[in-house]
């Protein structure tokens, strides 16, 4: 149980652009999603969390018009990174929370964007 | 944003040996949690520790959530190569509805075989 999916599992996209990420829950209702980035050989960092049917909740830093957050329904959450710049290249991770799974957060396999 | 004081930042071991390592931090949490994840792949979590003082194994695996709730180790016995990758700490306070995780930077562990 408490899998995660994610698709694409790799995009690259020209400068400009915008890509849409999927994250979905497949066994269990999500009711809250979380969206991440990792640099290579960093930690995650959080950019920001969606609970279903209200607006996400963003860090510090992180540009809510760039990166749209959408959390429609219990097992679905995209985010799409708007206008992509070479430097928005980078390792995309959501997780999810609910259902059996209480507070302990389960990850998706990750997206690689690479903006050219 | 805080992040948890994780070490080793890295381990070179020969397959066979034992590892440890751990994470503290200057507040407390109700959870600790340790992630291993693999080059491209999302993190996968290993063990969940949700009790001060709490000791949990899962097979080779075993993790203790600190007493004061300011630290957590995981330990690797007769590691194989395929324990090779990033293992991750994270703290989680839940305090209210705030559910994040504080994270370590990660130990890197390569085994020799």
């Amino acid at each position: 149980g408490a899998v995660v999916s994610q698709h694409p599992s790799w995009v690259i996209c020209k400068s400009g652009t915008s890509v849409k990420i999927e994250c979905r829950s497949l066994d269990f209702q999500a009711t809250t999603m979380f969206w991440y980035r990792q640099f290579p050989k960093q930690s995650l960092m959080l950019m920001a969390t969606s609970n279903e049917g209200s607006k996400a909740t963003y860090e510090q830093g992180v540009e809510k018009d760039k990166f749209l957050i959408n959390h429609a329904s219990l097992t679905l959450s995209t985010l799409t990174v708007t206008s992509a710049h070479p430097e928005d290249s980078s390792f995309y991770i959501c997780s999810a929370i609910g259902g059996t799974s209480g507070n302990t957060q389960y990850f998706g396999p990750g997206t690689r964007l690479t903006v050219l | 944003g805080q992040q948890l004081n994780q070490s080793p930042q890295s381990m070179f071991i020969q397959e066979g040996e034992d590892v440890s390592m751990n994470c503290t931090s200057s507040s407390i949490f109700n959870t600790w949690l340790w992630y291993k994840q693999d080059p491209g792949e999302g993190p996968v979590l290993l063990i969940a520790l949700y009790k001060a003082g709490e000791l949990t194994s899962n097979g080779r695996l075993t993790a203790q959530f600190g007493i004061t709730r300011k630290d957590s180790f995981l330990n690797i016995s007769a590691s194989i190569p395929s324990d090779v990758g990033i293992y991750f700490c994270a703290g989680q306070a839940n305090a209210g509805n705030n559910r994040k995780l504080i994270w370590g930077l990660g130990t890197s562990l390569a085994v020799n075989p």
